[in-house]
């Protein structure tokens, strides 16, 4: 089945600094790929869709400038969080889907960051 | 407005039924997701229903109803591995996923 990579798992780092969130599809090609986050016993939340070779699409009440998204190539996405700030500390999720319309979301295994 | 919703928590007995319901109000629909997230985990794909009916996968099934919008997720012979949140999705006209706040479901022995 499909696969998606995401790294890395975890990560600590202290405020102010960046960090980069890197989502690869493994066996198939994504033209757009999904970031989520998830806080606490909460739903996931949207943050973005990235699209290969063009800009992110981002959800209202999302900084596109604090979380920088990259889709150079149909199976890689990144993600940074610029400037982190200890209310950026969540759960990072991407995802990818293939081109069928019956195709679910294939998830990454997420990413726990925490800013100190 | 688009929305989903599930119940926020249920609790069942280990080697029981469970059904999970979601409704739905959206604009349009191309199709309902059911997903199951562990704790701390990513979540992972349980079913896909875009026409009406059951679907059947393992102890796992899902019925879609269209004109109802509505749709459940049946767990049967309950394992404590089940013990997880299960989200409802569904993709609208636009192609965009639309989430549930997921319902917890606490499996007891």
């Amino acid at each position: 089945g499909a696969v998606v990579s995401q790294h890395p798992s975890w990560v600590i780092c202290k405020s102010g600094t960046s960090v980069k969130i890197e989502c690869r599809s493994l066996d198939f090609q994504a033209t757009t790929m999904f970031w989520y986050r998830q806080f606490p016993k909460q739903s996931l939340m949207l943050m973005a869709t990235s699209n290969e070779g063009s800009k992110a699409t981002y959800e209202q009440g999302v900084e596109k400038d604090k979380f920088l998204i990259n889709h150079a190539s149909l199976t890689l996405s990144t993600l940074t969080v610029t400037s982190a700030h200890p209310e950026d500390s969540s759960f990072y999720i991407c995802s990818a889907r293939e081109e069928r319309d019956s195709s679910p979301l294939h998830f990454g295994n997420g990413t726990r960051l925490t800013v100190t | 407005g688009q929305n989903i919703d599930q119940p926020t928590e249920m609790t069942a007995t280990e080697g029981a039924i469970v059904q999970i319901n979601c409704t739905y109000q959206t604009s349009g629909f191309n199709g309902l997701f059911w997903y199951q997230q562990h704790a701390g985990e990513a979540p992972t794909f349980l079913s896909y229903n875009v026409l009406d009916g059951l679907e059947e996968k393992g102890r796992f099934s899902s019925f879609l109803s269209r004109s109802k919008g509505y749709s459940y997720l049946l767990l049967k012979e309950l394992q404590m591995k089940d013990s997880a949140s299960y989200l409802c999705a569904v993709r609208d006209s636009n192609y965009q996923l639309i989430w549930g706040a997921g319902t917890k479901l606490i499996i007891k022995p």
